[in-house]
Parts: C-alpha cells; structure tokens; sequence
C-alpha cells in the first residue's frame, strides 16, 4: 500500500539554524499538507499546497516558514532561523482531491529538537 | 472557526472492556469528521471518516462511530477493546464550505488496555 515518507525522523538544530524536513506523499495525490504536534498538545495545521502554490495558512506558518516542491515528488518545509518553540513533530500529509474526500494520508513525522 | 474537544485525555481499560470516547466539535454548517489514531511509535492512521448517509460508520478493527448532528458529537466506539488497541486516538473535523481542507484535530485521548 502506497505510504507517505518522511525525512529524517528526527533532526537536532541548534536555535538560529535552518531546517529542512523532506516528505515525499503518495504519488497520484495532488493535495500535500504540513501539521505540527508540540510535545502534549494537539495536531495543529500549517499549510496546504496545490498546483505549486500555497492554497491555505494558519497563523502558525508566519514569514519563518516555507514550502516547496522541488521537484515532481518531495514536498519540502522550510524554517529559516528556528526558535526553542519550533520543537514539535511535524507530520506530512496528502490527499487526492479537493472534495468531499478529503482523506488525508499521514507520514510517519520528523522530530524536529531545538537546542 | 471550528474546534474539537475530546473530553477524555487518558482511559485505561482492561481486555474485552467497551470503549467510548468522545468527540464534540463546534461548527454550524456540514462537517466532514474522521478519527484518526497513532499507535506507539508510528504515523496516523484513519479509523474512520464521515462524509454523509449513514451516521453510524464502521472503520477498521471492529471501531465504529456515530455521528449525531443534533448534540455537535462523533463518539467512537468498540464493543471489546485488545490490548493492541493501546495507542492515540484523535478525532478530526473539516468544515464544508469553507474552501479551507485543513483538518482541526482534537487534543487526543490515550488509551491503555491492560491485559
């Protein structure tokens, strides 16, 4: 069964540092997600991406953060200079379509420590 | 904007107990819910989802979940829990006709069955 992946699983920065977490979602989904879970807390949304643009934000993902496809199958996120408060699991997501079957598969995270 | 709560952080059972945990979330259009779960060490997967018809919907792993518009609520259900069952449980909402497909997740319940 088709998986979304995700690397590395966990990645150690120092503050001030960029950060580049790499996902590659499943290949005929054409809808790419970015969540974030802070240690104890709930799985917040950051960002939706379709047709190589942006098509949703929260107020999470300020100017710090950025996202990219660079190619026709990583999905890549951004933080230019990380804080202590970056620290979290970030989760990777796709789905097909844009209706009402808006299933999203999830990868498996990366654990990003801010020291 | 739309929220989920889940009233319960944590439940231990033992085997062959029933499982009920809830979900209520605050919307006042057509929801899409889903329940997503996050055994230890691994990615989330979907339980189940509801889109339309049926309120009561069975996903995987004898869960089911019954939506019921009039209370905001979509409890998940299992008759007899296994001690594989112990993981993160989070409900998930996306609001129809909002133009947004970012899911809001709730704060999750762990769940332990004991054997």
């Amino acid at each position: 069964e088709p998986e979304v992946t995700q690397t590395p699983s966990h990645q150690v920065t120092q503050m001030g540092q960029e950060v580049i977490l790499r996902c590659v979602p499943i290949s005929n989904h054409l809808y790419f997600y970015w969540y974030r879970q802070i240690l104890g807390q709930k799985v917040e949304f950051l960002v939706s991406f379709y047709n190589n643009e942006i098509s949703e934000k929260s107020e999470i993902f300020d100017d710090q953060f950025s996202v990219e496809r660079p190619d026709g199958s990583n999905f890549t996120l951004k933080i230019r200079s990380t804080k202590l408060e970056d620290s979290a699991m970030y989760f990777c997501a796709s789905s097909v379509g844009a209706g009402v079957s808006n299933e999203q598969y999830f990868g498996p995270g990366t654990r990003l420590t801010v020291t | 904007a739309q929220s989920v709560s889940q009233h319960n952080h944590h439940v231990i059972l033992s085997e062959a107990a029933s499982l009920e945990l809830g979900c209520n979330y605050s919307y006042g259009g057509t929801v899409n819910l889903f329940w997503y779960v996050q055994y230890p060490g691994q990615h989330l997967q979907l339980l189940l989802k509801y889109f339309s018809g049926d309120p009561l919907v069975k996903g995987i792993k004898g869960f089911e979940a019954e939506f019921i518009k009039s209370k905001f609520s979509f409890n998940l259900r299992k008759p007899s829990v296994q001690w594989s069952d112990t993981a993160e449980y989070f409900c998930a909402v996306n609001a129809l006709g909002t133009g947004r497909r970012a899911l809001t997740f709730g704060s999750g319940t762990r769940l332990q069955v004991q054997p």
